[in-house]
Formats: structure tokens, sequence, C-alpha cells
């Protein structure tokens, strides 16, 4: 069983550059999210999506942007990059059969994207 | 609103110690409960979870937690902290039925010394 894995591991950008981020999720999963999680903090919600749509987001400005393809990978984007972005950026898969992206108790976390802004 | 409140951004215990970690919840409906832990560099993984039932959940490596709803808790602990337990811990809430949006808690860093 592969688990969730998400692509760049590091990367360095300026201010005002867009930034896009991978993740693959676990075989058998169908709904995906992203969490923010600056240094020191706890992970924040910023969306989930379910067969290729967002059904919930958390309290991110709409630079903020994600896409979900039909094997369930998805991408998080964000333009305009600022300061505050930097972070570790996670994605969890979780989900499957008729789950229908609805709370099924357990997310599954992938390394992180960690970004650094400059 | 839910929130989570983690008290104590800091725990040192000695190896062999009693691990309390504090959590404690605001939900207005009944929520469903985590513990992750986070390993330098890593993801995080899920250590155990509250959501219908026996209120004293059992998870890996040793930890289990009580869901208490009249004190809005749910305090992670080990009878016996390991030097391998270092690691930072999160606790997380979320509506049950909803979509998968969890709220963290900002985290508790637990270190072991000898």
């Amino acid at each position: 069983e592969t688990g969730v894995t998400q692509s760049p591991t590091h990367l360095i950008k300026t201010r005002g550059q867009q930034v896009t981020l991978r993740c693959s999720s676990q075989s058998g999963h169908n709904t995906v999210s992203w969490y923010q999680q600056a240094l020191g903090q706890g992970p924040q919600f910023i969306f989930q999506y379910y067969r290729e749509e967002e059904n919930g987001r958390g309290n991110f400005p709409p630079r903020f942007s994600g896409l979900q393809f039909p094997n369930y990978s998805s991408e998080l984007n964000v333009n305009a990059l600022e300061l505050d972005d930097s972070a570790l950026y996670l994605c969890a898969s979780s989900g499957g059969g008729t789950s229908g992206g609805l709370n099924t108790g357990e997310l599954f976390f992938g390394e992180g994207s960690r970004l650094t802004v400059l | 609103a839910q929130s989570v409140t983690q008290l104590g951004s800091h725990v040192s215990v000695s190896e062999g110690a009693l691990v309390l970690l504090r959590c404690n919840y605001s939900s207005s409906v009944p929520p469903y409960l985590f513990w992750y832990v986070q390993y330098p560099n890593q993801g995080l993984q899920l250590l155990l979870k509250y959501t219908t039932g026996a209120t004293l959940v059992k998870g890996i490596n040793g930890f289990e937690a009580e869901f208490k709803k009249s004190e809005t808790s749910f305090h992670l602990t080990k009878p016996s902290a390991h030097m391998s337990d270092a690691a930072e811990y999160f606790c997380a809430v979320t509506l049950s039925g909803g979509y998968n949006k969890l709220i963290f808690g900002a985290g508790t860093r637990l270190a072991v010394h000898p």
C-alpha cells in the first residue's frame, strides 16, 4: 500500500511568485485535504477536495487554489506569494468507497512541502 | 465554533516517567477527537482517536486518552516514557458527519531525558 507522497519536499520562492505543490493520495482514498503549518504552530485547514470538487474551505484567500485529478492526486497553487506564506504544507488523504468525502475519522498525512518565501 | 487548547507548549519528562499532555476542546456538538504525533521533518501520524463509544481510547506506542465530556478534555497519557517518544504532539477536533476539517491545537513538544 502506497502512502501519501508530496513534491517537492523543499522549495524557495520570492515574493510575488507563484508556486504549485503536488500530492498523491494513499491508494484507495478519494478525498484530499491541504493544511498549512507555520513554524511553531499547529496545522491549519486550507481546503478539501472530493471527486475533483472543492467541498470545504478554511479561512484562506482566493490566491490559494487547488485541483484534484481523476486519479485523486491533487495540486495546491498559491499565487502572489507573501512572506507569511512560508510554511510546511501538508497534504492528507482519507475516505474511500461510499464515504462521500465526509468525516471518516482519520487523515493520512504526507511528509509535507516546506516553502520558504524570500 | 470549535477550538482546541493544549496546555504547555513544552513538556519534559525523565525516561520511565508518566507522560501527561493536556488538551481541552470547545465544540457545540459532539466532537470527534484526535491525537497526532509529528517527528522532526515528518508529517503527522495518528496516535489515537475518539469518535463514539468507550471514552478511554488506546492508541499506538502505549498511549491512551480519555474523553471527559464534563471537563471538555481529552488528555493524552503514557505510563512510562521512552526516549523515542520525543516529538511534537497535536490534539485535534472535528465535527462528526462533517467534512475532514480538523482544528488543531498549537502543539506540545515532548522532551524525554535519561
